[in-house]
């Protein structure tokens, strides 16, 4: 089992849907949690951070953790053209000294007129 | 402006050759971090520091090797041994707890 996992898509949603991105992690006392957004050809943006249980809304996104589940989802409403990218889980695990991540290999994420 | 700069944008090397990436940055982070992303892939850690002077190895640090002796400097060195070097190579730092922030890459080629 991978630690961080994401489905790789292509996930295609209309504009103005409701896009729903999923992610489950292996170890169960993660505790931080991130969402990247990723162009082609360019380097991930930080989109929303997550640390305790419940919803957390930035906008257009909401990011909801359940850590019982281990899973961590990015919703994005109104879904806009310039929301296609490559969406990256990334998940502080156990262990995981000096900060370091544990990225998913991402979910695209294209949103269709 | 305070951000991450790397340099150069695009490189290549030739067979035998070592190359260094640059990596800078003035938001005066702790800690800093080279990744590898291969197309379709996710981001694999190579190296991290969190300190000046002292570094660790990521989960594929194998043919890499880097320095920190500035705090605002963490140089990648993509030598000879490393086989498979063509990806898109990522720094990033960060302070505390707090989320990861990225450069604009660096992409590496094999001439």
């Amino acid at each position: 089992q991978k630690e961080v996992e994401q489905n790789s898509g292509p996930l295609s949603v209309p504009e103005g849907a409701i896009a729903s991105l999923n992610c489950t992690y292996s170890d169960r006392v993660s505790q931080s949690f991130f969402w990247y957004r990723q162009y082609s050809g360019k380097s991930p943006e930080l989109i929303m951070s997550i640390y305790s249980n419940g919803d957390k809304e930035d906008g257009r996104f909401t990011a909801q953790l359940n850590k019982a589940s281990q899973y961590v989802s990015l919703l994005i409403r109104d879904s806009q053209p310039s929301d296609s990218a490559t969406y990256l889980c990334a998940v502080k695990l156990r262990g995981g000294g000096g900060n370091k991540l544990t990225f998913g290999t991402g979910t695209q994420l294209k949103v269709e007129l | 402006d305070g951000g991450i700069t790397q340099s150069p944008k695009y490189l290549f090397r030739k067979e035998g050759q070592n190359v260094t990436l640059s990596c800078e940055q003035n938001l005066n982070h702790d800690a800093m971090y080279w990744y590898r992303q291969d197309p379709g892939q996710g981001l694999r850690l190579i190296y991290y520091s969190q300190i000046v002077n002292d570094f660790q190895k990521g989960d594929i640090a194998e043919g890499y090797s880097v320095s920190r002796e500035k705090k605002e400097s963490f140089p990648l060195t993509v030598t000879s041994a490393q086989k498979n070097p063509t990806a898109f190579y990522l720094c990033a730092s960060a302070v505390g707890d707090q989320p990861q922030h990225f450069g604009d890459g660096t992409r590496l080629s094999i001439l």
